[in-house]
């Protein structure tokens, strides 16, 4: 049984740029959230999808947009990309009906020069 | 407002002794979930141990247990007879009851031979 997988789990882009990461999640979860996390800090709440919408947003920016698919993968993207975007990109998920579930990828690490 | 505070920055444990991380929490909602995750260097996120803000018991797996105290709204980590590889950074965090998900700044636990 697969955990939550990331790709890519390496990339470096230029300011201005646009990136997309990729997420699927475990087997049997119809929920994704992902996560911004600075060198030396904890994960910042980004937003979660679940039935295919944004159902849940923390403190980002328009530039930072999602999207589900009908089989619960999911996409972050990032437009016009600065520095301070360079961080790990973490994605977890979840069944929204079971409590204690919440299992992360090993995150996409992005550098923005 | 909620969130989650780790007071202690760093430790150092001895091998084979007991230790306990720290974590406060502050929420309204009269149900949440509270989990612990350990990040080593690689960055990925491991699932320690969950609690309900309902469960009558002290969640417990393996050699970790959450010592929960709601009233004093503190969700302690416990690891019981530390190894080396225990070494990482721990983080305490929070779903609320509106499914967002929220983390504390980290705890860096290193064990000494």
């Amino acid at each position: 049984d697969a955990g939550v997988t990331q790709s890519p789990t390496h990339l470096i882009k230029t300011r201005g740029q646009q990136v997309t990461l990729r997420c699927s999640p475990k087997s049997g979860h119809d929920t994704v959230s992902w996560y911004q996390q600075a060198l030396g800090q904890g994960p910042q709440f980004i937003f979660q999808y679940y039935e295919e919408e944004e159902r849940q947003r923390g403190n980002f920016p328009d530039r930072f947009s999602g999207h589900q698919f009908p089989n619960y993968s999911s996409e972050l993207n990032v437009n016009a990309l600065l520095l301070g975007d360079s961080a790990l990109y973490l994605c977890a998920s979840r069944d929204r009906v079971v409590a204690g579930e919440l299992f992360f990828g090993e995150g996409s690490r992005l550098t923005v020069l | 407002a909620q969130k989650i505070t780790q007071t202690q920055p760093g430790m150092f444990v001895q091998e084979k002794e007991a230790v306990t991380l720290d974590c406060t929490y502050d929420t309204s909602d009269p149900s949440y979930g509270l989990f612990w995750y350990k990040q080593p260097s690689s960055g990925e996120m491991i699932f320690l141990i969950y609690q309900g803000s309902y469960d009558q018991q002290n969640a417990t797996e393996g050699r970790y247990s959450l010592n929960f105290q709601k009233a004093r709204k503190s969700a302690n980590l416990v690891i019981s007879a530390s190894q080396l590889g225990d070494s990482a950074m721990y983080f305490c965090a929070m779903l609320s009851s509106a499914s967002k998900i929220i983390f504390g700044s980290g705890t860096r636990l290193s064990i000494r031979p």
